[in-house]
């Protein structure tokens, strides 16, 4: 079974600052990571993903997340943080080998974000 | 990116009555799924929907309650049956191009049962 946690419900910074939403996930084989945002009263955007290769992947909108196979996390980060960045972030995982015929996506439960001014 | 698009975005809904979401895909779209997500939770897998054939369901839905077709490769149907107010959601499509790929979610329909 594969499973993710997003351990904050919110996280509040400040305008200008760095910013981390947390990820841990946990999958039998290899995972395919996956971010995706959420704006108020809009469907999910996709941020980024983690394949495989390089362990800092970089995606849209100035986003990057880090994948650390020993600690089993895939935090979002970005170095300074936007107003316009306020909305709900969540985290999914999809184990690499679960067969052709099962593509399911688990996702975390969301990590609301808010930048304050 | 994926180009989906679903109607309706929104709708209310009288209880017991039920209600069809169309999903448009673009061509290079393989997988298509169908999600829910209850208000303040995260999202759920509902089924995949198969091209011409019966769409494969997770465990805590069935075909009665979520008929879904997918005639061709590029349209989807769910249809929410005898709805109560449990099954007030935002409900999404969505769908990838290759295995292991990236997936894309529609801007989904937000369904109130009253």
């Amino acid at each position: 079974a594969q499973s993710v946690a997003q351990p904050e419900d919110q996280v509040n910074v400040a305008e200008g600052n760095p910013l981390t939403v947390k990820c841990t996930y946990s999958v039998s084989g290899n995972p395919y990571l996956f971010w995706y945002v959420q704006y108020p009263n809009r469907g999910l955007q996709f941020l980024l993903k983690y394949i495989t290769g390089d362990n800092l992947v970089k995606g849209s909108y100035g986003f990057e997340a880090e994948f650390n196979k020993s600690q089993t996390s895939f935090h979002l980060k970005k170095p300074s943080a936007l107003v316009s960045d306020s909305a709900l972030y969540f985290c999914a995982v999809r184990d690499r080998y679960s067969g052709a015929g099962s593509y399911q996506l688990t996702f975390g439960k969301g990590t609301k974000l808010s930048v304050i001014p | 990116s994926a180009v989906i698009s679903q109607k309706p975005s929104r709708d209310i809904c009288q209880r017991g009555t039920s209600l069809t979401i169309q999903c448009q895909v673009d061509s290079q779209v393989t997988m298509m799924f169908w999600y829910r997500q209850q208000p303040g939770q995260s999202l759920t897998l509902i089924a995949t929907a198969n091209q011409g054939s019966e769409a494969t369901y997770e465990s805590g839905f069935v075909i009665d309650k979520f008929p879904i077709s997918r005639p061709n490769l590029t349209f989807s149907t769910l249809t929410v049956s005898n709805m109560s107010p449990e099954d007030s959601s935002i409900y999404l499509c969505s769908g990838n191009r290759e295995e292991g790929g990236t997936i894309y979610f529609g801007e989904g329909s937000w369904l109130t049962v009253v």
